[in-house]
């Protein structure tokens, strides 16, 4: 039984980095099978797929492009656990984030398991 | 900037049928987008109902369906149930560039 449990601050000062951790249970983020996901939502921006890693003998990402700029996904295999970075955060970036694994194959978005989500609120 | 849209809001009546749709801004929304269909209620996180255009999780009940219908991703709940009243997504994939786009979501009322 997959479960993820996120981590990490509710309250980001603008222009600082956002930083939230999703501790994976009954997995692995090493997995060969398996793609570790952000997803935020907001009132303003609805569900906003952010990106994700996964592990093919070597270690990919792949990053929305509204983002890209500024997101990091990394995984950390020593604590099972996966990190989403975001850079140079404003107000706009208020949002649930949640973290969510998918198998990979069929495009690999197939969201089966979805941690508890975080509200992060960008304010000064 | 891609695109996908879902009608805004939809009533049915308990028993019936009703069909959710997802368009791309980029054209017809074929298998290789292989859409998938989410369900979410108030102070939950999203839950997944369909993937791969029409395959069921384990925990989809028999009255969801998902389909290709027009160069469009549709999910069709046939014999609506009050429980069925929450809001729906769709997500398609883009590629490896792009990854994912999720629709605005459709309101579903259940009255």
């Amino acid at each position: 039984q997959v479960q993820l449990q996120q981590s990490g601050p509710g309250l980001v000062k603008p222009s600082q980095t956002l930083s939230l951790t999703c501790a994976i249970s009954g997995d692995s983020v090493s997995s060969n099978s398996a793609a570790w996901n952000w997803i935020r939502q907001s009132p303003s921006r609805g569900l906003e797929w952010l990106g994700r890693t996964y592990y093919r003998s070597k270690w990919y990402n792949d990053y929305a492009v509204s983002v890209k700029s500024r997101i990091t996904i990394n995984p950390d295999t020593s604590k099972n656990q996966f990190s989403l970075q975001l850079n140079s955060v404003t107000p706009e970036d208020t949002a649930v984030y949640y973290c969510a694994r998918s198998p990979l194959r069929d495009g690999g978005l197939n969201l089966q398991h979805w941690g508890q989500g975080t509200l992060v609120t960008v304010s000064s | 900037q891609t695109v996908v849209t879902q009608e805004p809001s939809l009533t049915v009546s308990p028993g019936g049928t009703v069909t959710l749709t997802c368009a791309s801004s980029t054209g017809a929304v074929t298998s290789g987008y292989y859409p998938n269909w989410f369900q979410q209620k108030p102070g939950q996180a999203p839950r997944a109902l369909i993937y791969s255009t029409s395959n069921k999780h384990s925990w989809t009940p028999a009255r969801f369906s998902g389909s290709l219908l027009g160069g469009k991703a549709a999910l069709t709940l046939s014999g609506v149930q009050p429980e069925d009243e929450a809001e729906y997504y769709c997500l398609l994939y883009y590629g490896g560039a792009q990854g994912g786009v999720f629709g605005g979501g459709t309101k579903l009322t259940v009255l």
